[in-house]
């Protein structure tokens, strides 16, 4: 079983509709959650960074993080064609600099 | 402020070839780290470099090795290529201190070996 579990899509939406994006981790000693998008060919780009549980807004992107359950969610509100992109989820332990550990990503793409 | 640069974009190689990958880290970040990201996958951790040592090791060969130099960035180095060496490579920074921060990735640099 793999530490981080994401649905890998495809998942299509259209324009302006509210994208939810999930993962769940079975190592209890995860307490940074990180979402990234990542267009084709390139690198990942940070959208989100949260600590422990709770939400956390920017923009459009909530992330939630619920660790009694071990889940956490990505919502994109108003979704546009330019958020067609792979998102992956990544959480790490809260020690020092430890490694993240990705999902597999979830291929969105925003049909106008 | 440029983030995070790695160089070449892409490299095309032969089997059993070695080749040399290198990641300039974004501004004020002092760690290095390097994933493998196979077509389709998820990013795996390769190692991690803090104060030009070696801090952290996922589950790769030693065919695997890095170097960080004392301005930040790093080099990988893979010996012997396999054809499953095919992969994009990434390479993260961040702050090295208590807590750590949030990682910020470069563009990649897309290996082939033929």
């Amino acid at each position: 079983q793999k530490e981080v579990e994401q649905d890998p899509g495809p998942l299509s939406v259209p324009e302006g509709a509210i994208v939810s994006l999930n993962c769940t981790y079975s190592n209890s000693a995860f307490q940074y959650f990180m979402w990234y998008r990542q267009y084709s060919r390139k690198g990942p780009e940070l959208l989100m960074y949260t600590y422990s549980s709770g939400n956390k807004e920017d923009g459009r992107f909530t992330a939630q993080v619920d660790k009694s359950s071990k889940y956490i969610s990505l919502f994109i509100r108003d979704s546009q064609p330019s958020d067609s992109a792979t998102y992956l989820c990544a959480m790490r332990a809260n020690f020092g600099n430890e490694k993240l550990t990705f999902g597999t990503g979830t291929r969105l793409t925003i049909i106008p | 402020d440029a983030g995070v640069t790695q160089s070449p974009t892409h490299l095309i190689k032969t089997r059993g070839q070695q080749v040399t990958l290198r990641c300039s880290p974004k501004s004020g970040h002092d760690t290095v780290s390097w994933y493998q990201q196979a077509l389709g996958q998820g990013p795996q951790f390769i190692f991690q470099y803090y104060e030009e040592e070696e801090r952290q090791r996922g589950n790769f060969p030693d065919r695997f090795s890095g170097h960080q130099f004392p301005n930040y960035s790093s080099e990988l180095n893979v010996n012997a290529l396999l054809l499953g060496d095919s992969a994009l490579y990434l390479c993260a920074s961040s702050f090295g201190g208590q807590g750590g921060t949030e990682a910020f990735f470069g563009q990649g640099t897309r290996l082939t070996v033929v």
